[in-house]
């Protein structure tokens, strides 16, 4: 079945640590997505990719880095630099070019810190 | 900047009433709007969508209201069930842009 892959399901961050969240996608889509989740206020786009080897900055990019060296896969790394990383992450993927038409979105990973 | 404002943030039905969900925007460019369902702990997952060009689209208990003048859409969700207890998140787009979502409403539907 075709779908997104987050993982882990839960992890753990003590001050300091950068930590890496794995998102992978079987559905051949172009575009994807990472968003940050708190509750009563959303979700807020972190960073967003349309092709491979290219990626824009979001909403609250701050404190966070993406790498797209393969269509399938969007990595999100949670530096130091983020103060308040505590959150639930959420990766989505679409067809580029077709707006929000399509969006499909992971299970997400708990952050939490330590 | 939230183009997406939804309110209210929580409701509180019960088994077989109607649950309400408001949202407006200030973008006139967007002309895709969904509606997304979220369980605890699950990623949200499309519940259904409107283009502009229609005033309403119904799929089963759920009904999508669009007022392009007022720029404002709402979802009902008739004979509201226990099952429909979940978080909901309106959205937006414009062609080939990514979606806004607004800050959801924590639905509880009483047994």
């Amino acid at each position: 079945d075709g779908g997104i892959t987050q993982s882990p399901k839960y992890l753990f961050r003590k001050e300091g640590q950068n930590v890496t969240l794995s998102c992978e996608q079987n559905l051949n889509h172009d575009a994807m997505y990472w968003y940050r989740q708190d509750p009563g206020q959303g979700l807020r786009l972190i960073y967003y990719s349309q092709i491979v080897n290219d990626f824009q900055k979001g909403d609250i990019a701050e404190g966070y880095s993406v790498s797209r060296e393969k269509k399938e896969s969007f990595p999100l790394t949670v530096t130091s630099a983020q103060k308040n990383p505590t959150a639930f992450y959420l990766c989505a993927s679409s067809l580029s070019g077709t707006g929000g038409y399509g969006y499909t979105f992971g299970s997400g990973t708990r952050l939490t810190v330590v | 900047q939230q183009q997406v404002k939804q309110s209210p943030q929580s409701l509180i039905v019960q088994k077989g009433g109607i649950s309400i969900i408001n949202c407006a925007y200030e973008n006139t460019a967007f002309d895709y709007f969904p509606w997304y369902q979220q369980f605890p702990g699950k990623g949200p997952a499309l519940l259904i969508a409107i283009r502009p060009d229609v005033s309403e689209k119904k799929e089963g208990r759920f009904t999508i209201s669009f007022n392009k003048s007022a720029k404002q859409f709402s979802l009902h969700i008739m004979d509201s069930q226990p099952g429909d207890s979940a978080t909901y998140f309106c959205a937006a787009s414009s062609s080939a842009r990514q979606l806004t979502f607004g800050s959801g409403t924590q639905l509880t539907v009483l047994p």
